[in-house]
């Protein structure tokens, strides 16, 4: 069965802090993707991952295959960033809600 | 190709009444995935295309809620007789079939139902 797990579920943090923002799934996958979305606002997607390590700007996502996990990083936090961030894995087999797999999100809240 | 657009942006509608989403994939994807997303939590699936044909529906959808996607191009999502509950973001994405596939997503609908 694919899926994705994505924790914390709520994360508040002090401007400046380091953030982590974890999501594991299941079985094989093709792509990772994490995604970002402001209070009111569309889905704008970050980065798309298939192995290693990738950064733009204060954002930094990592994938390691082997253990079927991602994580997306943001250095010195702003309330700015405040926003809800998704994982969606893209599994190589679709099951019953095919192949592209949300998880349930992280909120988000950076406090000056 | 401008990547995956959604039409329109936002829709405010009022009980009762019918609306229609349109989802514009990029041109070569013939896989089409329709999304709700209710307000702090992640995307739910609702059903999703491979080329012209409906492969799965959530039990999310009910019976109000019908999608298209004729000529396996753009897909529509249409909800009829709109109650409040139906407000939320409606996500639509796209991607192609194959090894290192990715998804491409469009910005969504957010729909007020009032």
């Amino acid at each position: 069965k694919n899926e994705v797990e994505q924790s914390p579920q709520n994360l508040t943090a002090q401007e400046g802090e380091f953030i982590t923002i974890n999501c594991s799934y299941s079985v094989g996958i093709s792509a990772l993707h994490w995604l970002q979305q402001h209070p009111g606002g569309g889905i704008v997607s970050l980065f798309m991952l298939s192995s290693g390590k990738k950064k733009h700007g204060r954002l930094i996502a990592t994938i390691n295959i082997q253990e079927k996990h991602s994580s997306l990083h943001i250095t010195a936090s702003h309330p700015r960033d405040s926003a809800v961030y998704i994982c969606a894995a893209m599994f190589y087999y679709g099951g019953s809600q095919g192949n592209l797999i949300f998880g349930k999100g992280t909120k988000l809240s950076v406090k000056p | 190709d401008t990547g995956v657009s959604q039409d329109p942006r936002h829709k405010i509608t009022k009980r009762g009444q019918n609306v229609t989403f349109r989802c514009d994939p990029i041109s070569e994807h013939n896989r089409l995935y329709w999304y709700r997303q209710t307000l702090g939590q992640g995307p739910e699936f609702l059903t999703y295309f491979q080329n012209e044909a409906q492969l799965e529906k959530s039990r999310l959808l009910s019976d109000r809620f019908s999608a298209e996607r004729p000529k396996g191009s753009f897909s529509t999502l249409e909800i009829q007789r709109t109650e409040q509950g139906d407000s939320a973001m409606y996500l639509c994405a796209s991607s192609s079939t194959g090894v290192g596939t990715e998804a491409f997503f469009g910005q969504g609908t957010r729909l007020t139902v009032v």
